[in-house]
């Protein structure tokens, strides 16, 4: 079955970085596009960032570009999310996301991984 | 403050019917589909309703989705207890270049 597992979340400093890994199995993973969505009690759910299967596609929120790169490794069934420059309002749950759809503007994330939690904090 | 909106919550009794609403605009919801997903507790987000009215596999008829203008709603019929969960609606929105939520309902099954 289709499974997806993000790890890497913790505590780091404002200003700091952090990598989040998410691995997929029971799929061909190289031929899906992928997202990072966060969740917040504030903000509710955010989109953060998107990368087609082959990774020549990518797109992000305005707030998170610059600062955050998202990246995949096909071969080792990887996403990845880059976090650079770190800020409190950033603290939330990331997931990872299957998604897919004809075209970007119709995508429907069908699994989830589990979440991982990350704090900005001194 | 997301640019679709939901109300925060909702209840009915059990074996009842309730609607949930997602009100957006042209640039989103008026333009482009609409999906729908609930979350249970402690839980991820799954896909319930996707391009407005079509349920993936193995999720009850019992969920239905509809969308008129720049508004969509989740209707779900013949409440269970453990439909007690947040439900967010879901669209791509033009002058944003990304998918938007709403902020999500919580609907209690009294």
């Amino acid at each position: 079955q289709v499974q997806l597992v993000e790890s890497g979340g913790g505590l780091v400093q404002p200003g700091g970085s952090l990598r989040l890994s998410c691995s997929g199995s029971g799929f061909d993973f190289g031929d899906y596009q992928m997202t990072w969505i966060r969740q917040t009690p504030e903000e509710g759910l955010e989109w953060l960032a998107y990368i087609s299967g082959p990774g020549t596609t990518i797109y992000y929120r305005d707030s998170v570009k610059g600062r955050f790169i998202i990246s995949r490794d096909n071969a080792k069934k990887s996403l990845f999310l880059q976090m650079n420059n770190l800020r409190a309002e950033d603290t939330a749950v990331y997931y990872c996301a299957r998604a897919w759809g004809i075209d970007v503007v119709s995508l429907h994330f069908d699994y989830w991984g589990q979440g991982t939690l990350m704090t900005v904090s001194s | 403050q997301s640019v679709v909106t939901q109300p925060p919550s909702a209840s009915e009794t059990p074996g009842q019917r309730v609607t949930i609403s997602c009100s957006g605009s042209f640039s989103n919801i008026g333009t482009n589909t609409v999906d729908w997903y609930q979350q249970l507790p402690e839980t991820a987000p799954k896909l319930l309703i996707y391009n407005n009215d079509q349920r993936p596999s193995g999720v009850p008829s019992r969920f239905s989705g509809s969308k008129s203008g720049t508004s969509a709603s989740l209707a779900i019929s013949g409440l269970h207890s453990e439909d007690e969960a947040l439900y967010f609606c879901a669209v791509w929105d033009n002058r944003l270049s990304g998918p938007v939520f709403g902020g999500g309902t919580k609907l209690s099954v009294l």
